[in-house]
């Protein structure tokens, strides 16, 4: 079965640091996504992404959060200095229609701010 | 703020039987209505999803939507110690995102 796939599945790193997490998407979807669940608390939507450009952006997206499509199969989302409350699993999603219908997850990157 | 409520359990039922979870929503232009697994460490998996009022069956679930009372349900029916997890209740207004709820974590015991 398709599936999404995200790298690192684990990054401990310090304070203002870069991160850089990655995602393949399911090759015949068109709408990507991220998402973010801090430990014990929901998911939360941080982003859709489509044909190239973001679609839309919850107000956790600030301007220290930006995704890029740098080739045909790789999503990426990028934290340009990390804070202690950015610790938190990073969910990648795709989905083959607008609207948020029918996301398939990835496992997720379970980010670690020192 | 559009909110998605869920009791956040446990909810704890005997092998084979009903698992019941409730989910109440805000925004009354809610469109579609998700039911996502989450087993602990692990992502979110879609269970079901459902659009209209009434009644929507998949092999032992079945998802319930009423819109005027902002009410989505998910029931279990012959409940597995594998069922054992948390389920995530989720609205679409056809923005391009998921509003969660907090989740319902469901123990199913032998």
């Amino acid at each position: 079965e398709p599936e999404v796939t995200q790298t690192p599945s684990h990054q401990v790193t310090q304070m203002g640091q870069e991160v850089i997490l990655r995602c393949v998407p399911i090759s015949n979807h068109l709408y990507f996504y991220w998402y973010r669940q801090i430990l014990g608390q929901k998911v939360e939507f941080l982003v859709s992404f489509y044909n190239n450009e973001i679609s839309e952006k919850s107000e956790i997206f600030d301007d220290q959060f930006s995704v890029e499509r740098p080739d045909g199969s790789n999503f990426t989302l990028k934290i340009r200095s990390t804070k202690l409350e950015d610790s938190a699993m990073y969910f990648c999603a795709s989905s083959p229609n607008s609207g948020a219908n029918v996301l398939t997850f990835g496992a997720g990157s379970r980010l670690t701010v020192l | 703020q559009k909110e998605v409520e869920q009791n956040s359990g446990p909810l704890s039922v005997p092998e084979g039987a009903i698992a019941s979870l409730n989910c109440t929503y805000s925004d009354r232009g809610s469109q579609s209505f998700f039911w996502y697994r989450q087993y602990s460490g692990k992502s979110p998996e879609l269970i079901m999803f459902i659009y209209s009022n009434g009644d929507k069956e998949d092999g032992r679930f079945t998802a319930q939507l009423n819109k005027a009372s902002q009410y989505v349900s998910l029931l279990i029916r012959d409940s597995q110690p594998s069922d054992s997890a948390t389920y995530l209740c989720a609205v679409n207004d056809h923005t391009d995102k998921l509003i969660f709820g907090t989740g319902t974590r469901l123990q199913v015991f032998p």
